[in-house]
């Protein structure tokens, strides 16, 4: 089965600051890797995926991730943030096809706070 | 286009008591879930369903049963409520296709006493 892993629990950064949450799986195949992000009070919201094709990733609001194979990393970045971006921000791994391609795993999530 | 609806959004439960949360999708998805969220816990797994009339366990599933009678609908149900299952669930389905990502409902804060 997959795990993902993500490492920081909390963020603290002032706006205009330049952003990096790390993410980290495992799992023996071929993958789909997305970043939701949870709004506080709000569901959870797709913010980029990956499932093939150029290992950088843009989503929406200026955020963007590389998929680097060789590390099982899925790292989210934003060049400037700023306090709207205040949320709970979750990496989520699942099988790319097959069998197990059902399967969706979410990491423990990481909150971000912006101080403006 | 209602997406993914949850009912109810809050409800304040009796140990002992039960309960159902229901969800429905209206996107025609073939893969749905049920999961519980707490404070530093992430998103954890408790029942998934591959299909109409199929379900299955998860990381989490003891006090739970669900039920997915019709495509669009998947059932948590609590036999027993226990203050543990004090929780906000959200339910979400997805496509049957690579790359395809979850869609969640806005969630059922739960709270027993």
């Amino acid at each position: 089965a997959q795990s993902v892993s993500q490492h920081n629990h909390h963020v603290i950064l002032s706006e205009a600051a330049s952003l990096e949450l790390g993410c980290n799986y495992s799992y023996g195949g071929t993958v789909n890797l997305f970043w939701y992000v949870q709004y506080p009070g709000q569901h959870l919201q797709l913010l980029l995926k990956y499932f093939s094709g150029d290992p950088l990733v843009k989503g929406i609001k200026g955020f963007e991730a590389e998929f680097i194979k060789s590390k099982f990393s899925f790292n989210l970045r934003k060049p400037s943030v700023q306090w709207s971006d205040t949320a709970e921000y979750f990496c989520a791994v699942s099988p790319y096809s097959g069998a197990g391609s059902y399967q969706l795993t979410f990491g423990k999530g990481t909150k971000l706070s912006v101080i403006p | 286009n209602a997406g993914v609806t949850q009912t109810p959004k809050f409800r304040v439960l009796k140990t002992g008591q039960s309960m159902t949360l229901l969800c429905a999708q209206d996107m025609n998805h073939e893969y749905m879930y049920w999961y519980r969220q707490d404070p530093g816990m992430g998103l954890r797994l408790i029942h998934y369903s591959v299909g109409e009339g199929t379900t299955a366990k998860g990381e989490v599933p003891d006090g739970y049963n669900v039920s997915r009678l019709k495509k669009q609908n998947f059932l948590l149900g609590l036999e027993s409520a226990a203050p543990s299952q004090t929780s906000v669930y959200f339910c979400a389905s997805r496509q049957e296709r690579e790359s395809s990502e979850a869609f969640f409902g806005q969630g059922t804060r739960l709270t027993v006493v």
